[in-house]
């Protein structure tokens, strides 16, 4: 299995783009999650779904800030419009039951918006 | 609210030198604790978990309920150990929730 598949592995975009992230979690995992790590911040929880449904968005941001995920194989992240604060890596993780499961990250997306 | 401390940004060492890796958390409950590693250029992963009182890669870390610690510790550092840390909460049996980290500690262990 090659564990989470995110893209892309980099983004630059410019202020007031609209961007998307995507993650494909692993085969059987019906748990996904989104994170959002920075170095004011560490890793912070922004959404994530149990089974396709969104079960806690508490931790995205703002209106900007919206999920999806269609089926059980794909999660996008989308910020629009982006803003220079928003610059940081995201992180998707997929576990199997949620809760007390191991994460299994993604090798991230390094966002930096100008 | 449930909360994850790692007061240290950056901890240095030298190689055979002990480590402890500080974590305290605040939750009412029974929590489930987590330690996960990311090296240079690598996938963040799970270290060690309370439950399984595990020794990984020579890292130890025991629950203290009345400090409400989960310090991550290994007796002799290896330069390989050079990483980040996150410590991380989960309140089990909990629907809604998942796992909370925290800040996370830069380990570097130089020769």
């Amino acid at each position: 299995d090659a564990g989470v598949i995110q893209s892309p592995r980099h983004e630059v975009t410019e202020m007031g783009q609209e961007v998307t992230l995507r993650c494909k979690p692993i085969s059987g995992h019906n748990s996904l999650f989104w994170y959002r790590q920075t170095m004011m911040r560490g890793l912070e929880l922004l959404i994530y779904f149990n089974n396709n449904v969104p079960i806690d968005d508490s931790g995205m941001p703002e209106d900007r800030f919206s999920a999806k995920m269609p089926n059980a194989s794909f999660s996008t992240l989308k910020i629009q419009p982006s803003e220079p604060r928003d610059s940081a890596v995201y992180f998707c993780a997929s576990s199997f039951e949620g809760l007390t499961s191991t994460l299994h990250f993604g090798n991230g997306t390094r966002l930096t918006v100008t | 609210a449930q909360r994850v401390t790692q007061p240290e940004k950056l901890l240095s060492v030298f190689k055979g030198a002990p480590v402890e890796l500080k974590c305290n958390y605040s939750y009412s409950g029974s929590p489930e604790l987590f330690w996960y590693v990311q090296y240079s250029r690598q996938r963040l992963q799970l270290l060690l978990r309370h439950i399984s009182r595990e020794s990984i890669k020579g890292f130890t870390a025991d629950l203290n309920k009345g400090e409400t610690s989960f310090h991550l510790k290994k007796p002799f550092a290896q330069e390989e150990d050079s990483a980040m840390y996150y410590c991380a909460l989960v309140a089990p049996g909990q629907a809604g929730t998942a796992l909370i980290f925290g800040k996370g500690t830069t380990l570097s262990v130089s020769s």
